[in-house]
């Protein structure tokens, strides 16, 4: 299993200010997934962040909003930009099992933040 | 396209009865389907995981599920509740490594 770290586990941001969230994984992956949790609501799925290639963004979210950064095959960086209360929520990292095509996932324990 | 429904936003049992959660999915191809928990303050943890091979699953912490494709559904269950047990759960069917996730349902664990 992998072993995910994420900084900073929670904050409390001004309206209008950026964050970056990092993620560090203790093993090299391809790809590295990046989540929201809404207040009381289920996991959305952000992007996919590749080493070398720019992010994959789902419908909803893009770039300018959400720029990515993958430097190397064990670390990603989330950014929340111009940052409004709707952006509170948690942001978790995620990675994938060690055996291809299982589908499973492993999941960082999340970054809390909290737009004033 | 592929999704997930949790009949129930939340369930409370007392310690020692057992734990149901419910869950049909939808999906256009055979699914890989998913139990997640998530503690408090904490990151999702896989609790099992169905991948086309035997319909009963069996999971960490005494938890199970029964996939049945006739119903499309994959309900959580474990027959003593404990109070750690208390958490959220979520159900969740996969596509080519993007999970979709049910809207989860939160447990609670009476003395």
């Amino acid at each position: 299993s992998a072993v995910i770290s994420q900084k900073p586990s929670r904050d409390i941001c001004q309206r209008g200010t950026s964050l970056t969230i990092q993620c560090q994984v203790d093993s090299q992956v391809t790809m590295m997934f990046w989540y929201r949790q809404q207040p009381g609501q289920s996991l959305t799925l952000i992007a996919t962040a590749n080493q070398g290639s720019e992010a994959t963004y789902e419908s909803g979210f893009v770039i300018d909003k959400f720029p990515i950064s993958r430097p190397n095959l064990t670390f990603s960086t989330l950014t929340v930009s111009n940052m409004s209360p709707e952006d509170s929520s948690i942001y978790l990292c995620s990675v994938p099992g060690e055996r291809a095509g299982s589908g499973e996932l492993f999941f960082g324990e999340g970054s809390r933040l909290t737009v004033l | 396209a592929q999704s997930v429904t949790q009949l129930d936003s939340h369930v409370s049992v007392s310690e020692g009865t057992p734990v149901l959660l419910r869950c049909n999915y939808s999906s256009s191809y055979s699914p890989s389907l998913f139990w997640y928990v998530q503690h408090p303050n904490k990151g999702l943890q896989l609790l099992l995981k169905y991948t086309s091979a035997a319909t009963l699953v069996k999971g960490i912490n005494g938890f199970e599920a029964e996939f049945k494709k006739s119903e499309t559904s994959f309900h959580l269950t474990k027959p003593s509740a404990h109070m750690s047990d208390a958490a959220e759960y979520f159900c969740v069917v996969s596509g080519d490594y993007k999970l979709s996730f049910g809207a989860g349902t939160t447990v609670t664990v009476r003395a």
